[in-house]
């Protein structure tokens, strides 16, 4: 089993719906939580960075995190076309320390 | 803020020969780097940890010999592969950490070994 799990997709989705991403975790120890989006031949660009389980908003997106389950999620609202990206979970133990990437769910938004 | 650069963005070179990719925080300073490597959909995958002053921390199965990281000033980080060979043709991004402990990541570079 990988430490972290995350469905590739590709997901495909109207302009203005709500997305839902998600990552499964196998290590209890993962405190810091980030999701990244990254458009193709570019560097990930960090979207949310949240800390042990709980939810934060910033503008359209929404993470959540479930410790108890091992889950953590992204939504995204009224979902644009500009947003049609990989977006990938990562986490660590240690704030700081290397990160452990999901493999990246491709999000297709078509107007 | 929170800018990280790499240069260069793409390199084509024979088998055999060296290739050097930095990697610079542009307005902060960075005690640790991360170097990672990403092949055609596929996550991005941990290579070493670079430390202002240090030698690097590689990762299991990454060969510090043919993979050499030099972190020589708080805003300047280098990946050398020596001897390149077509199989280590990939797309290579850095990260720098800040003094927040968040990581922003650089815009990668392509790498083709003929």
């Amino acid at each position: 089993q990988k430490e972290v799990e995350q469905d590739p997709g590709p997901l495909s989705v109207p302009e203005g719906a709500i997305v839902s991403l998600n990552c499964t975790y196998s290590n209890s120890a993962f405190q810091y939580f980030m999701w990244y989006r990254q458009y193709s031949r570019k560097g990930p660009e960090l979207l949310m960075y949240t800390y042990s389980s709980g939810n934060k908003e910033d503008g359209r997106f929404t993470a959540q995190v479930d410790k108890s389950s091992k889950y953590i999620s992204l939504f995204i609202r009224d979902s644009q076309p500009s947003d049609s990206a990989t977006y990938l979970c990562a986490m660590s133990v240690q704030a700081g320390t290397a990160l452990i990437f999901g493999k990246g769910t491709t999000l297709s938004v078509s107007s | 803020g929170a800018v990280v650069s790499q240069h260069p963005s793409w390199v084509i070179c024979k088998s055999g020969t060296s290739v050097k990719i930095e990697c610079r925080s542009l307005d902060f300073q960075a005690t640790t780097m991360f170097w990672y490597r990403q092949f055609p959909k596929q996550s991005l995958m941990l290579m070493a940890t670079s430390n202002e002053g240090s030698k690097a921390t590689y990762e299991q199965g990454v060969e510090k010999d043919k993979f050499l990281i030099n972190h020589a000033s708080l805003t300047l980080s280098t990946l050398t592969v020596t001897s390149a060979h077509p199989e280590d043709s990939s797309f290579y991004i850095c990260s720098a950490r800040t003094s927040q402990e968040t990581q922003y990541f650089g815009p990668g570079t392509r790498l083709l070994v003929l």
